[in-house]
């Protein structure tokens, strides 16, 4: 079946543009996560969707960065005025549940360069 | 705060030998231990996973050992292959949101 898909899979922008990665789960997953994983280092746990909403937002890094989650399915994660730090790769994750045990699966990535 | 610390940073071991990899965590609140292997260019997938009321766990080549009064939980990759040559995370979640903590990860490389 299909699972975690992500677009694009990769992105090049210029310091001080916006941009949009966009997240879309596994059919009837009801969470979702965003994770970044920056060069040499592990991942790092940004956003947390239940749902449409996000009770759990304290891995944001900055207010430059924001997410949202409609329908239950797909999500975008918006960063706003890039700075040359958030280049990483962006993970998102979906499982069926918020529980333990819950297997989250992960999608390929986007990978975001800011020249 | 490193909450889950891994080590080690890379491993080379011969195919057929056996590859261990280490974590130990701080939060006493976390209940559920996952590892996760990395292929370059892709997602992380869950590997296995163990929560703390038993000690070890096995799947096929592939054994969690979990010290709790040390907080401290380990992957052994018996008769190591290519194959396994990725990147390991170790991880752990608590509370109702779930979320992955990650170790920092170890490259494993397994020389033919």
């Amino acid at each position: 079946g299909a699972g975690v898909s992500q677009s694009p899979s990769n992105k090049v922008t210029e310091k001080g543009k916006d941009v949009e990665l966009r997240c879309d789960p596994i059919s009837g997953h009801t969470a979702l996560y965003w994770y970044r994983q920056s060069l040499g280092q592990g991942l790092e746990f940004l956003i947390y969707f239940q749902g449409n909403s996000a009770p759990d937002k304290s891995g944001l890094p900055s207010d430059r960065f924001s997410a949202e989650r409609t329908g239950g399915s797909v999500s975008t994660l918006t960063i706003q005025r890039t700075q040359q730090e958030d280049s990483a790769v962006y993970l998102c994750a979906s499982s069926l549940v918020s529980g333990m045990g819950e297997t989250q699966y992960f999608g390929p990535g986007t990978r975001l360069l800011v020249l | 705060q490193q909450q889950v610390k891994q080590s080690p940073q890379s491993l080379i071991v011969q195919k057929g030998g056996i590859s261990i990899i280490n974590c130990a965590y701080e939060n006493t609140a976390f209940d559920y231990f996952p590892w996760y292997q990395q292929f370059p260019g892709k997602g992380p997938a869950l590997l296995i996973a163990i929560r703390p009321d038993v000690s070890e766990k096995k799947e096929g080549r592939f054994t969690i050992s979990f010290n709790k009064s040390a907080k401290q939980f380990s992957l052994h990759i018996m008769d190591s292959q290519p194959g396994d040559s990725a990147t390991y995370f170790c991880a752990a979640t608590s509370g109702s949101a779930r979320q992955l903590t990650f170790g920092s990860g170890t490259q494993l490389t397994v020389l033919p």
